[in-house]
C-alpha cells in the first residue's frame, strides 16, 4: 500500500522560505507525477504544482515565481520550497501522487504550516 | 486561473440521491475529459472518488457516479448514507495554463 508522509517545520517566519519534504513508501516514485496541494484553514484546495519522476515540473501560475518542487528518486522523496511567505501561505500542505497530471490517487495526511513571527 | 464553481452546500435524506455540479469553461471542463472528484471528511486528507469524469477507483462504492455535459461536470451520490456527509471537491486540467484547478468545494449534509 502506497503511503505518503509530509515533514518539515510547522512554523515559518514572514519573508522566509517554507520547505517541506514528502517521503513515499510502499511503492516506487518512478512513472508518476508528484504534487503539492494546500488548504488554508476553513477554505478549499489549491494545487501548487507537480514534479514528474524525471524532474520536469509545472506550477500554479499564481505561485510560479515563488515555488520550486524537486524530486530525489534515490530517497523516494520529493520536496517543496515556497519563498517570501506571508500569512496568506498559512495552510495544511498535502503531498499527493498522480498517475497522470490531472488527478491524485494517494495523499499524505497533511501538515499544518503557520506563517507568523 | 479561476476556481471551478460548485454550490456551497447540498443536503439530502438517507436513501435519497443528490447531485453536485461543477461548472468551468471551455478552457477546462468543457474541453478535457479529466474531471476528478474528492471527498474530504473534517480533519482528514481528501479521497479520490471519481477520475476522468466517470471512472471509479477500486474500493469506491458504485453509489458514486460522475458525468459531464458541456462546461459542467456532476457528481451523483445515490442511496445517501450518513457516512457520505463530507466536503466534496471537483478538479480539472486547465489547458490555457497547463495547470490544475479545484472547485471551491461543496458541503454535503445528510439530514
Amino acid at each position: 500500500q502506497v503511503q505518503l508522509q509530509e515533514s518539515g517545520p510547522g512554523l515559518v517566519k514572514p519573508s522566509e522560505t517554507l520547505s517541506l519534504t514528502c517521503t513515499v513508501s510502499g511503492g516506487s516514485i518512478t512513472s508518476y507525477y508528484w504534487s503539492w496541494i494546500r488548504q488554508p484553514p476553513g477554505k478549499g484546495l489549491e494545487w501548487i504544482g507537480y514534479v514528474y519522476y524525471s524532474g520536469s515540473t509545472n506550477y500554479n501560475p499564481s505561485l510560479k515565481s515563488r515555488v520550486t518542487i524537486s524530486v530525489d528518486t534515490s530517497k523516494n522523496q520529493f520536496s517543496l520550497k515556497l519563498s517570501s511567505v506571508t500569512a496568506a501561505d498559512t495552510a495544511v500542505y498535502y503531498c499527493a501522487r498522480g498517475p497522470t497530471r490531472y488527478y491524485f490517487d494517494y495523499w499524505g495526511q497533511g501538515t499544518l504550516v503557520t506563517v507568523s513571527s | 486561473q479561476s476556481a471551478l464553481t460548485q454550490p456551497a452546500s447540498v443536503s439530502g435524506s438517507p436513501g435519497q440521491s443528490i447531485t453536485i455540479s461543477c461548472t468551468g469553461t471551455s478552457s477546462d471542463v468543457g474541453t478535457y475529459n479529466v474531471v476528478s472528484w474528492y471527498q474530504q471528511h473534517p480533519g482528514k486528507a481528501p479521497k479520490l472518488m471519481i477520475y476522468e469524469v466517470s471512472k471509479r477507483p477500486s474500493g469506491v462504492s458504485n453509489r458514486f457516479s460522475g458525468s459531464k455535459s458541456g462546461n459542467t461536470a456532476s457528481l451523483t451520490i445515490s442511496g445517501l448514507q450518513a457516512e457520505d456527509e463530507a466536503d466534496y471537491y471537483c478538479c480539472s486540467y486547465v489547458g490555457s495554463s497547463t495547470s490544475v484547478v479545484f472547485g471551491g468545494g461543496t458541503k454535503l449534509t445528510v439530514l
